[in-house]
C-alpha cells in the first residue's frame, strides 16, 4: 500500500509563475519529510527537508509546508525557471524512507 | 567530496544470467539504501543496510535477489536467474545515521540501467 501519494504525474508551468507540487502522506507517525529532483539519467538530488515540529521551511526559490492533520506536504518554486523542469519526488521518514511516484514538472519558457 | 558511485552505469544481460550491482557510499555513511525504478513507475524499496547488518528486507522481491554490504562500506546487489521484469534502474543511496545528526537525507548515485534481453 503507497503511504506517500502524489497524486498529479504531471505539471506545466510558465516560466516566473509558482509551481505548487503536492504530496500526501498516511502514516501519522512519519516525522521526517523531504523532497528530492530527478532529471534523466541522473540519480534524485536531494532539495530540502522539513521536520515534523515545523510546518514551514524555506531555501531560496523553494518553499515546502507541512500540514500534519491534512497529512499533506507541498513544495512551492518561486520563481519558476526552464531549468526546473525535471520529476520531483517527495518523501517520508519512518523507519525507512518511503517515496511517492513522482510528478514531473515542465517549466515553459 | 565525492558522492554516491554506482557500477557498472548500463548493464545488458540475457534472461537467466546473474548480475551483480555494485554501491560505493558516501565515506562515513552508515545507512545504505537500495531502490529500483521500473519504467514509468516511483521508486521501490529493496534493502536498507545499517553497518553490516540489514534490519529491513522486506523491500527484496523475490529469493533471487540478495544484497550484502561489507567492512561498513561497499555493496553489492546480486540477482539470480534474471527475469525480464527485472529490468529497470537501480539506485543506491546512503545517508549518516540519524542518530549522529538528527534528520539526514539520502544522497543517491546515478543508478545502474539494467536491462534483461
Amino acid at each position: 500500500d503507497q503511504q506517500v501519494k502524489q497524486n498529479s504525474p504531471s505539471l506545466s508551468v510558465q516560466e516566473g509563475r509558482i509551481s505548487i507540487l503536492n504530496c500526501d502522506y498516511t502514516n501519522s507517525m512519519f516525522d521526517y519529510f523531504l523532497w528530492y529532483k530527478k532529471y534523466p539519467a541522473e540519480g534524485p538530488t536531494f532539495l530540502i527537508s522539513i521536520s515534523s515540529i515545523k510546518d514551514k521551511n524555506e531555501d531560496g526559490r523553494f518553499t515546502v509546508f507541512l500540514n500534519k492533520s491534512a497529512k499533506h506536504l507541498s513544495l512551492h518554486i518561486v520563481p519558476s525557471q526552464p531549468g526546473d523542469s525535471a520529476v520531483y519526488f517527495c518523501a517520508a521518514s519512518g523507519n525507512q524512507f518511503y517515496f511517492g511516484t513522482g510528478t514531473s514538472l515542465t517549466v515553459i519558457p | 567530496g565525492a558522492g554516491v558511485s554506482q557500477s557498472p552505469s548500463n548493464k545488458v544481460t540475457e534472461k537467466g544470467k546473474d548480475v551483480e550491482l555494485r554501491c560505493d557510499p558516501i565515506s562515513g555513511h552508515t545507512a545504505l539504501y537500495w531502490y529500483r525504478q521500473s519504467l514509468g513507475q516511483g521508486l521501490e524499496f529493496l534493502i536498507y543496510f545499517q553497518g553490516n547488518s540489514a534490519p529491513d528486507k522486506s523491500g527484496l522481491p523475490s529469493d533471487r535477489f540478495s544484497a550484502e554490504r561489507t567492512g561498513g562500506s561497499v555493496s553489492t546487489l546480486t540477482i539470480q536467474r534474471t527475469q525480464q521484469e527485472d529490468s529497470a534502474v537501480y539506485l543506491c543511496a546512503s545517508s549518516l545515521e540519524p542518530t549522529q545528526g538528527g534528520n539526514s537525507p539520502l544522497h543517491f548515485g546515478n543508478g545502474t540501467r539494467l536491462t534483461v534481453t
